[in-house]
């Protein structure tokens, strides 16, 4: 049971550099999202994409873009990173009907 | 807009103890209402959830959650602490039936012996 995989677990950058995260899920869910997690402040909603065909912006989805390949996978991308995106950044999925998100182990990104 | 907040940033329990994680939300309709736990290096898995009914919910691991609608608040207790619940733990609302969650900046667990 694989469940939802991020790759890579840990990655470094300089700032101005690009980097697309992985996330894709075998469980067949519709929704799929980038979350960002950041010391005291929980977890915030970067985009989200409810169904294939579909993404929309969350709480912070400046700096960021997003593509649905299909549906298993949604690609996160920075296309300049900056410091401020240095977080933990989380994929999840979840059924259309229903609530319960499933969460991949996280990507760690450090932007210096 | 809706909200959720965890009082407590840092909770020391004892081994064997009772726990008690605080969680407000603000939210005009009964929201959807959830508890995460997160361990060290992990993604976060859900403990429990209420959608409606009854209010005391039951979850994995042991734990229980009461929703209180008078309170906004939705707590999370376990009767007896085990070193394995050392952990973060999320409060998380949901407004929508696909799952777009607000989260808690969430309380540190630790357990001494």
């Amino acid at each position: 049971n694989a469940g939802v995989t991020q790759t890579p677990k840990f990655q470094v950058l300089k700032t101005g550099q690009s980097m697309t995260l992985q996330c894709a899920q075998d469980m067949n869910h519709n929704s799929m999202y980038w979350y960002r997690q950041d010391p005291g402040m929980g977890l915030r909603l970067i985009y989200y994409s409810a169904s294939e065909g579909t993404t929309d912006k969350g709480e912070v989805p400046n700096g960021y873009n997003v593509s649905r390949l299909n549906k298993r996978e949604f690609s996160l991308r920075l296309e300049s990173a900056a410091p401020s995106q240095t977080s933990v950044y989380f994929c999840a999925s979840s059924e259309n009907v229903g609530t319960e998100l499933f969460f991949g182990s996280g990507t760690q990104l450090s932007v210096l | 807009a809706q909200s959720v907040t965890q009082p407590d940033i840092h909770i020391t329990v004892s081994e064997g103890a009772s726990l008690e994680l605080r969680c407000n939300y603000s939210y005009g309709a009964t929201p959807y209402l959830f508890w995460y736990v997160q361990s060290p290096g992990q993604g976060l898995q859900l403990l429990l959830k209420y959608f409606s009914g009854d209010t005391l919910v039951q979850g994995i691991k042991g734990f229980e959650a009461e929703f209180k609608r008078s309170q906004s608040s939705f707590n999370l207790r376990k009767p007896s602490v085990h070193w394995s619940d050392a952990a973060e733990y999320f409060c998380a609302v949901g407004a929508d039936s696909w799952g777009k969650l607000q989260f808690g900046a969430g309380t540190q667990v630790v357990v001494t012996p």
